[in-house]
């Protein structure tokens, strides 16, 4: 059980470039999130997903995009990156039930130069 | 908007002290409250977390503390360890079936030898 698997680890782009960031979980969880970590800023709600198709905005969605396929994967994408989409993201996931307790990926560290 | 106030943004504790962290939050439908704990290089995970229906709780050397005429909410980690050096945040959420956590801005603990 791998828990939450987050892929690339780091990341260096130039502004301008697209990536995408892969999450999986294997946990058979219904929700899922993409936060961005930034010092003295916290964790700040990208998109997320109540489950399988389904996608919604979170506090600071703009200049991301995301997708959710299939249950296990929850992609994000950058179509142009910016300097200011520096930072930290983590995936996270949870059950459909409650939802008390979100499980976090590892992070993938992104520079935009 | 910051909804979950979350200070000292640092905190430096000899082995053996009680470390303590604050948060104040604004929202009156809030019933949930979680503390997270992130070591370096991973992704937040579930410490200890409350409900509003008790004042404290308390897991082993962690001990939160609920004040809900204050709106407030602290973590106490006695017998404080080097091992739980880490950053910890707290976090808020209102209501049931899927609603989104409220992340404070974090404190960078570190428990001195």
């Amino acid at each position: 059980n791998a828990g939450v698997t987050q892929t690339p680890k780091f990341r260096v782009l130039k502004t301008g470039q697209s990536m995408t960031l892969l999450c999986a979980q294997d946990m058979n969880h219904e929700y899922m999130y993409w936060y961005r970590q930034d010092p003295g800023m916290g964790l700040r709600l990208i998109h997320y997903s109540v489950g399988e198709g389904t996608t919604a905005k979170g506090e600071v969605p703009d200049g991301y995009n995301v997708s959710r396929l299939k249950k296990q994967n929850f992609l994000l994408g950058l179509e142009s990156a910016a300097p200011s989409q520096t930072s930290v993201y983590f995936c996270a996931s949870s059950y459909r039930e409650g939802a008390d307790t979100q499980y976090f990926g590892p992070g993938t560290r992104l520079t935009v130069l | 908007q910051q909804q979950v106030k979350q200070s000292p943004q640092s905190l430096i504790v000899q082995k053996g002290g009680i470390s303590i962290i604050n948060c104040a939050y604004e929202n009156t439908a809030f019933d949930y409250f979680p503390w997270y704990q992130q070591f370096p290089g991973k992704g937040p995970a579930l410490l200890i977390a409350i409900r509003p229906d008790v004042s404290e709780k308390k897991e082993g050397r962690f001990t939160i503390s609920f004040n809900k005429s204050a709106k407030q909410f602290s973590l106490h980690i006695m017998d404080s360890q080097p091992g739980d050096s880490a950053t910890y945040f707290c976090a808020a959420r209102a209501g049931t079936g899927f609603q989104k956590l409220v992340f404070g801005t974090g404190t960078r603990l570190l428990v001195s030898p």
